[in-house]
């Protein structure tokens, strides 16, 4: 059973504007919860990530808004580059579990010149 | 340092043969992941070592498929026979003990036919 779901499924947004994904889960116990970003023939590597203790995280042009009572996460790419097109996956975690990683299926984003 | 290396890149193989992957971790690092995505769906937990020791084997699919980590580095995931559906993009990850961010390899990518 996938513990959180992301949307949209593929973004196509121009230079310079915001990429926005969601994702949304169920069960409570989580506490920790990363962003990763794939390029083509790498694997994933951490972009950014919060505990539910706080609701917005920021680093550089990238943004974690987190709603705790709504249970919903989401990642604002701003004045995105093209340099930014590459798979992201949401994911999370709770401290019971050793660090075992439960992703979204994951957002193709592709920022057009 | 050297990231998460794995072994080999990319696997062709008939229905019913055996296929090794292997992982060399960061060194230092005692948690080992694997991880696999199938055909555009999220990233899957298969299990997690620490040091020699599997920790959590909860994702493995079936018993074809059989992982080891001797004297507590590098590991090797092995799947005999190999079936249509083992077919994806399978990543190790490690971390510090302790640690949170997991450290992805570039994936094997296995297509059996």
């Amino acid at each position: 059973q996938q513990q959180v779901k992301q949307s949209p499924q593929s973004l196509i947004v121009q230079k310079g504007g915001i990429s926005i994904i969601n994702c949304a889960y169920e069960n409570t116990a989580f506490d920790y919860f990363p962003w990763y970003q794939q390029f083509p023939g790498k694997g994933p590597a951490l972009l950014i990530a919060i505990r539910p203790d706080v609701s917005e995280k920021k680093e550089g042009r990238f943004t974690i808004s987190f709603n705790k009572s709504a249970k919903q996460f989401s990642l604002h790419i701003m004045d995105s580059q093209p340099g930014d097109s590459a798979t992201y996956f949401c994911a999370l975690t709770d401290g019971g579990s050793w660090g075992k990683l439960q992703f979204g299926a994951g957002t193709q984003v592709v920022v057009t010149p | 340092e050297a990231g998460v290396t794995q072994f080999p890149s990319h696997s062709v193989i008939e229905k019913g043969q055996t296929v090794t992957l292997r992982c060399d971790p960061i060194s230092g690092h005692d948690n080992l992941y694997w991880y696999r995505r199938v055909m555009g769906k999220e990233i899957k937990f298969l299990l997690h070592f620490v040091k020699e020791s599997k920790q959590d084997e909860s994702g493995m699919p079936n018993n074809r498929f059989l992982a080891e980590r001797t004297g507590g580095t590098y590991s090797t995931l092995k799947v005999q026979p190999a079936e249509l559906e083992d077919s994806g993009v399978y990543f190790c990850a490690s971390s510090q003990g302790g640690g949170e961010t997991q450290y992805f390899g570039p994936g094997t990518r296995l297509l059996v036919l």
